[in-house]
């Protein structure tokens, strides 16, 4: 099984800052990686798959990167609305999720 | 439109069978796969399994003992069932669907239902 670490666990920012979220496969996961948000009481929703793909409608604040084992979310400004929990997730294989980070306001 | 909605018993009783449907609307089974995915409360996101659009499934390897997922085309639903339900599988159970693609075992999920929320206690 790929083991998905996230770091932070908890993180608090600005309105204004930019945010990076890590998240580290312990083995090559070839860019078949995607991020979500959930917030409180709701379903995840998709931002990124695939690395660097950002999903229809999402604000172009959000973006990803990486390769092999470590990949980055990045929100470029961050808004009161971006308060949310953030999971990665490796389709490498069967999917595995990290643990998320939550995300609050400073 | 695309829609996924879970249903099932809210309360189930340990050692039970939990069983659960996913009835989706605007796209078709015989062409989308769709995921199942936990959350225990306050936890992080676990997945179980998926049912293929060719009607193929996998499952999570520490879930596989005691999972079954299936469909009826002609209902537009999922069906996920398991057996020996302990407290620890107290969690809101999600479906998903993947974007189905040439290539991809494994799509990412853009949709998803809204969830239920399973408690198992006596």
């Amino acid at each position: 099984d790929i083991q998905m670490t996230q770091s932070p666990s908890f993180l608090s920012a600005s309105v204004g800052e930019r945010v990076t979220l890590s998240c580290k496969a312990s083995q090559n996961i070839n860019k078949y990686l995607d991020w979500y948000q959930q917030k409180l009481g709701e379903a995840p929703k998709l931002l990124i798959y695939n690395t660097n793909n950002l999903h229809t409608g999402i604000p172009s604040r959000f973006s990803g990167s990486g390769s092999g084992t470590d990949y980055t979310l990045t929100i470029s400004s961050l808004q009161p609305e971006d308060v949310a929990t953030y999971f990665c997730l490796q389709r490498n294989s069967w999917p595995t999720f990290g643990a998320g980070t939550k995300l609050e306001l400073k | 439109q695309v829609q996924l909605k879970e249903s099932g018993p809210g309360l189930v009783q340990p050692s039970q069978t939990l069983s659960l449907t996913c009835t989706v609307a605007g796209f078709s089974l015989t062409s989308y796969n769709v995921h199942w995915v936990r959350q225990p409360p306050g936890k992080g996101l676990e997945w179980m399994g998926v049912i293929w659009n060719t009607g193929g499934t996998r499952y999570n390897s520490a879930l596989k003992s005691r999972l079954s997922i299936s469909k009826d085309t002609s209902k537009s639903q999922v069906f996920l069932k398991m057996n020996s339900l302990q407290t620890e599988d107290t969690a809101t159970y999600y479906c998903a669907r993947d974007p189905s693609l040439p290539g991809y075992n494994y799509g990412w999920f853009a949709y998803w239902g809204q969830g239920t929320l399973v408690t198992v206690s006596s």
